[in-house]
């Protein structure tokens, strides 16, 4: 079983329209949680750290369930600037360690 | 302020070459971290300085990968000899404290073995 798994996608849907992403993480002893964002042929970016009692920011809406092991993305009011991959994002182990571990991304593409 | 910085953004090399990637980070940050991408994989981590001491190498492949952060400042990423497998894009990142994931990546350096 991967570490991080992603909804596979692409997800082709109009602008203004609302998008979820699902992400399943393995290692229950994963600290913290993160989405990024990577344009293509670009590096990632932090969209936003995902907590347990559940974050916005602006349009997106991220939430962690620790006991089901996901995390969620979600998009309101869809643009085109939102129209890239989406990266689920896991700090997997203890104090000690600051690796992140990445899912393979779920591509978006707003369709005008 | 200037984003990490990486050189070359593009290498192709002949399999059993030598090629050396370096990284700039943030002014300051003492955390510098390199990941890459093979393609059709996720990203993953390859090591962690903090300042010039590895913190964690668990993830370099194998000792065909020689990372050094001398002065504690720029990195380097040597692949010394290179095989196909190592072709992808190279990521470099830095934060300024331990535990801080707001890292900053670079825009990578891609890598090609042939």
């Amino acid at each position: 079983r991967k570490e991080v798994e992603q909804d596979p996608g692409p997800f082709n849907v109009p602008e203004g329209a609302t998008v979820a992403f699902n992400c399943t993480y393995s290692n229950s002893a994963s600290q913290s949680f993160f989405w990024y964002r990577q344009d293509c042929r670009k590096e990632p970016k932090l969209l936003m750290s995902v907590y347990s009692s559940g974050n916005e920011d602006g349009r997106f809406t991220a939430q962690l369930n620790r006991a089901s092991q996901y995390i969620s993305l979600l998009i309101r009011d869809s643009k085109l600037s939102d129209s890239a991959t989406y990266l689920c994002v896991v700090n997997p182990a203890g104090a000690g360690s600051y690796q992140l571990t990445f899912g393979k991304g779920t591509k978006l593409s707003v369709i005008p | 302020e200037a984003g990490v910085t990486q050189f070359p953004s593009h290498s192709v090399i002949e399999k059993g070459q030598t090629v050396t990637l370096r990284c700039d980070p943030i002014s300051g940050h003492d955390n510098l971290y390199w990941y890459r991408r093979v393609m059709g994989k996720e990203i993953k981590f390859l090591l962690h300085f903090v300042k010039e001491s590895k913190q964690d190498e668990s993830g370099m492949p194998n000792n065909r990968f020689l990372a050094e952060r001398t002065g504690g400042t720029y990195s380097t990423l040597k692949v010394q000899p290179a095989e196909l497998e190592d072709s992808g894009v190279y990521f470099c990142a830095s934060s300024p404290r331990q535990g801080n994931y707001g890292y900053t990546f670079g825009s990578g350096t891609r890598l090609t073995v042939v």
